[in-house]
């Protein structure tokens, strides 16, 4: 299965919004509600932010919130802070028990 | 506190196998389906393999062609990962990850640190 496509880079100034897309096809994203995102900081593991489309686990902060359009996926950060300066990727169930993570998506905060 | 531990990773030549293992704690291991994740040099994760919590469902990448066996101890709350026919493509950091239900639903809710494996000649 070929990676999730996810813009390679973005960025907004602390306390601005920065969405994150993820493209797919109707086989993984637009196909089930499976759709997660995380956050990785270098030299860490990822981080998951939210799962099953727009579900936050416990501890996440709400300024993270996810979505779904169609093959699309999308991940919005809010009041964006410095910390947020990360990698991030989304992931989708592929179908036939299979997952795919996305292509990563590099936010800068300015 | 939820902790997973890898260990098992380090140099192998092409041709070679390793075994990975996860030693996890803070949890009932038993009652959540697991799962590894590796990540090359500079690339994002890719998914390799899931088990659900009573071994009864395992998952894997196509991609892996056979190669990669997952497997799970509930009396030793461990994972692992045998690894046969390596190649210089399977270099990357190894994670373990737990699912968030005793299902397998793709949702790693919390990671190790990795355990790097390196195939090189």
């Amino acid at each position: 299965q070929s990676a999730l496509t996810q813009p390679p880079s973005a960025s907004g100034f602390p306390g601005q919004s920065v969405t994150i897309s993820c493209t797919g096809t109707s086989r993984d994203v637009g196909g089930y509600v499976y759709v997660s995102w995380y956050q990785q900081h270098p030299g860490k593991a990822p981080k998951l932010l939210t799962y099953e489309v727009s579900k936050r686990p416990s501890g996440v902060p709400s300024r993270f919130s996810g979505s779904k359009s169609g093959n699309t996926a999308s991940l919005t950060v809010s009041g964006l802070q410095a910390e947020d300066e990360a990698d991030y990727y989304c992931s989708s169930y592929a179908g036939s028990n299979t997952f795919v993570f996305g292509t990563g998506t590099k936010v800068t905060v300015l | 506190e939820v902790q997973l531990v890898e260990s098992g990773g380090g140099l192998v030549r092409p041709g070679g196998s390793l075994r990975l293992s996860c030693a996890a704690s803070g949890f009932t291991f038993s009652d959540y389906s697991m799962n590894w994740v590796r990540q090359a040099p500079g690339k994002g994760p890719e998914w390799v393999s899931s088990i659900s919590s009573t071994s009864k469902y395992i998952y894997n990448a196509d991609s892996l062609k056979g190669r990669f066996t997952i497997s799970r101890d509930n009396a030793k709350n461990s994972l692992y990962l045998q690894m046969n026919s390596l190649r210089a493509e399977d270099t990357a950091v190894y994670y373990c990850a737990r699912d968030t239900s005793s299902g397998i639903s793709g949702n790693f809710d919390y990671w190790g640190q990795g355990t790097l494996v390196m195939v090189s000649s």
